[in-house]
């Protein structure tokens, strides 16, 4: 059964810092994304990793996927308020399944001054 | 602009009532998807469709149905509501980026606030 943990659930940093979340995996995947979803809104597609050692950036985001460790990073560099979110990363089935996806339950970001 | 609409955007209704939800896009996109977003459980897959006339069973799809007559929509049934179903829907849609590529990212509605009483 796959499935996708991110950790943490829930972060506050203080504006300036740094931070990664983590979104680990448990099968086998070449596909995954990040989306934020700001408060009562829906979701925006931040990033499309396709394949190992796939990065991304945008702005003071960066994504990154290991698809042997089954883990992909999201960093973010000197925070802003802005950035305060709910980040969700989500794995693709594949095969016959693609599109199918698997999403962590999300990690609350909050960024304060 | 190309977009994906939802509605309707807020529905209360009561036990073992029939509702629809719909769900129309203009991105000419072949992909559709119907999620539910609940505090806990993130965002789940209800059911998706590669095409017309396709329809695919995601992972929570009980109590469920779709039909896609078209390429623009894909309503979701919920063919005798439960309290359990209340909660937030999600649709989106997405093209298909290649053979080798897969499905590109896919791009969400507005959201459906549905309330079971």
């Amino acid at each position: 059964e796959l499935k996708v943990e991110q950790n943490p659930l829930f972060l506050s940093m203080q504006e300036g810092k740094n931070y990664t979340i983590y979104c680990n995996y448990s099968t086998t995947s070449d596909r995954l994304y990040w989306y934020r979803q700001d408060p009562g809104k829906s979701l925006e597609s931040l990033f499309v990793l396709l394949s190992n050692g796939a990065v991304k950036q945008e702005g003071r985001l960066m994504a990154s996927l290991d698809t042997k460790a089954r883990l992909s990073t999201l960093h973010i560099t000197a925070a802003v308020h802005d950035l305060s979110a709910t980040y969700f990363c989500a794995v693709d089935r594949g095969g016959g399944s693609q599109g199918n996806l698997i999403f962590g339950k999300g990690t609350k970001l909050s960024v304060k001054p | 602009d190309a977009e994906i609409t939802q509605s309707p955007r807020h529905k209360i209704t009561e036990t073992g009532r029939q509702v629809t939800l719909a769900c129309h896009q203009t991105w000419n996109h072949n992909n559709m998807f119907w999620y539910r977003q609940d505090l806990g459980h993130g965002l789940r897959l209800i059911h998706y469709s590669y095409g017309v006339h396709d329809t695919n069973k995601g992972e929570v799809s009980d109590g469920y149905s779709v039909s896609r007559s078209n390429t623009e929509d894909l309503p979701l049934t919920l063919e005798s509501a439960a309290s359990s179903q209340t909660s937030v829907y999600f649709c989106a849609s997405s093209a298909f980026r290649s053979r080798r590529g897969g499905l590109d990212e896919q791009f969400f509605g507005p959201g459906t606030r549905l309330t079971v009483l």
